[in-house]
């Protein structure tokens, strides 16, 4: 099945504690993008990758990495995670860039706590 | 900035009205593109239309494309419980100077009462 994953789904963690949330898609997508939505603001773009190595910053990428060894994986890495970035985050992926005529097919969300 | 702006944000409709929402964005584009989200879950592409297009339908979604006045509608008929959603537009950046960004509007919540 045609698919974009994320891991975990959710998570509470403490100020300052380094971690990792993972994206994998099985679809051969070259363009991947992480999203967080808070409420009131829709979906805002962190960043995205358009091909293996190829990352950019997206609209807030303050306090997030990104890397992009392989085609299908897409990790978003918060170094210290601070409250204010406590939000639902999404992972998405299409077969190329914005501006043609590619869906985005998105992940399921994972959940964030920063206490 | 968010370039998408969607109103309204809440609409609340009874069971086999039509629902309309706006979305206005600020830059020149090539595709313009709707999805949906159920309550806090992935969104869901609905419908694609390109900046040549005025208008373009799949089942029970119309959607219109004004470039002139650099907005765009939903048009939801006979709409079902099944519709209450949120409802996002998109829009991708000028490449020259936003890169390959997306760009999502704030989305607007759809309640259809049975």
């Amino acid at each position: 099945e045609a698919q974009v994953t994320q891991n975990p789904r959710y998570l509470i963690t403490v100020t300052g504690k380094k971690l990792t949330v993972t994206c994998s898609q099985n679809m051969n997508h070259e363009y991947m993008s992480w999203y967080r939505q808070d409420p009131g603001l829709g979906l805002r773009q962190i960043y995205y990758s358009m091909n293996v190595e190829v990352t950019d910053k997206g609209d807030v990428p303050e306090g997030y990495k990104v890397s992009r060894k392989e085609k299908r994986n897409f990790p978003l890495i918060l170094e210290s995670p601070s409250p204010n970035q406590t939000s639902l985050y999404f992972c998405a992926s299409s077969l190329t860039t914005p501006g043609g005529s590619n869906e985005q097919f998105f992940g399921p969300g994972t959940r964030l706590t920063v206490l | 900035s968010q370039q998408g702006e969607e109103d309204p944000q809440a609409l609340s409709i009874q069971e086999g009205e039509n629902a309309t929402m706006n979305c206005s964005y600020k830059t020149s584009i090539n595709n313009l593109q709707w999805y949906r989200q159920n309550s806090g879950r992935g969104l869901v592409h609905l419908i694609l239309i390109r900046s040549n297009e005025r208008e373009k339908h799949s089942g029970r979604l119309r959607v219109t494309l004004d470039t002139s006045k650099k907005s765009s509608s939903l048009l939801i008929t006979a709409s079902r419980a099944a519709d209450t959603a949120s409802y996002f537009c998109a829009t991708d950046a000028n490449p020259y100077t936003g890169g390959f960004k997306t760009i999502f509007g704030a989305g607007t919540r759809l309640f259809v009462k049975a």
